[in-house]
């Protein structure tokens, strides 16, 4: 199976907004709305932001939001914050009963 | 709050097998409907979804490792574990084992992660 593309980096400054697209096909992304969005500090363990394409778990802030359309989800943070700087995943359930990540976005808070 | 922690050896040879155990600890494993799963990063790439099984013993695995994995549970130890044979080079990664939620594919609780080496 392949990763689910991202771009590899994406950078805004405080205060800002800025969207990481995840891009699959019909077989993931775009038949199910099952898409996760992960936040990965470096030698931390992943956190999750986004599941089932737009909802935030308990404790997770408002400024995270996703939505898809098609077969492309995205993750948008507003109200840029340099704790947000991180490696962020998206990830998606299959037809074949697998899971499949994207190539993760380095994003950069200037 | 559930936490989960990986362990194993740092270092396998290639060609034998890379064994990893996870401890899943502040819940039983065997309560709810969750499945267990585990995901790696080579240094320098993004996370590949290794697996997954279920409290029945169901599993799910990566087409691209099946050959070669198997997933296992054993709830009388509150662990399931990673069996990975004829390691190379390309097997050298951190290794996280996570908490899912059936029907929806997200992994809710995290290990730290675990890196192992192959390498002779």
């Amino acid at each position: 199976q392949s990763a689910l593309t991202q771009p590899a980096s994406v950078s805004g400054s405080p205060g800002q907004s800025i969207t990481i697209s995840c891009s699959g096909g019909s077989s993931d992304v775009g038949a199910y709305n099952y898409v996760s969005w992960y936040q990965h500090h470096p030698g931390k363990a992943p956190k999750l932001m986004i599941y089932e394409v737009n909802n935030r778990p308990s404790g997770i802030s408002n400024r995270f939001s996703g939505s898809k359309s098609g077969n492309t989800a995205s993750l948008t943070i507003s109200g840029l914050q340099a704790e947000d700087e991180a490696d962020y995943y998206c990830s998606s359930y299959t037809s074949s009963r697998t899971l499949v990540f994207g190539g993760g976005t380095k994003l950069t808070v200037l | 709050q559930v936490q989960l922690q990986e362990s194993g050896p740092g270092l396998v040879k290639p060609s034998q097998t890379l064994s990893l155990t996870c401890t899943v600890s502040g819940g039983s494993i065997s309560s709810g409907s969750y499945y267990w799963g585990w995901i790696r990063q080579p240094a320098g790439k993004g996370l590949e979804w290794i697996g997954r099984i279920s409290t029945s013993g169901s599993t799910n695995y990566n087409p691209s490792l099946k050959s070669r994995l198997i997933i296992s549970i054993d709830m009388s130890k509150n662990q399931f574990s990673l069996n990975l044979s004829s390691v190379t080079a390309a097997d050298t990664a951190v290794y996280f084992c996570a908490r899912g939620i059936p029907g929806s594919g997200r992994f809710d609780y995290w290990g730290q992660g675990t890196l192992v080496t192959v390498s002779s």
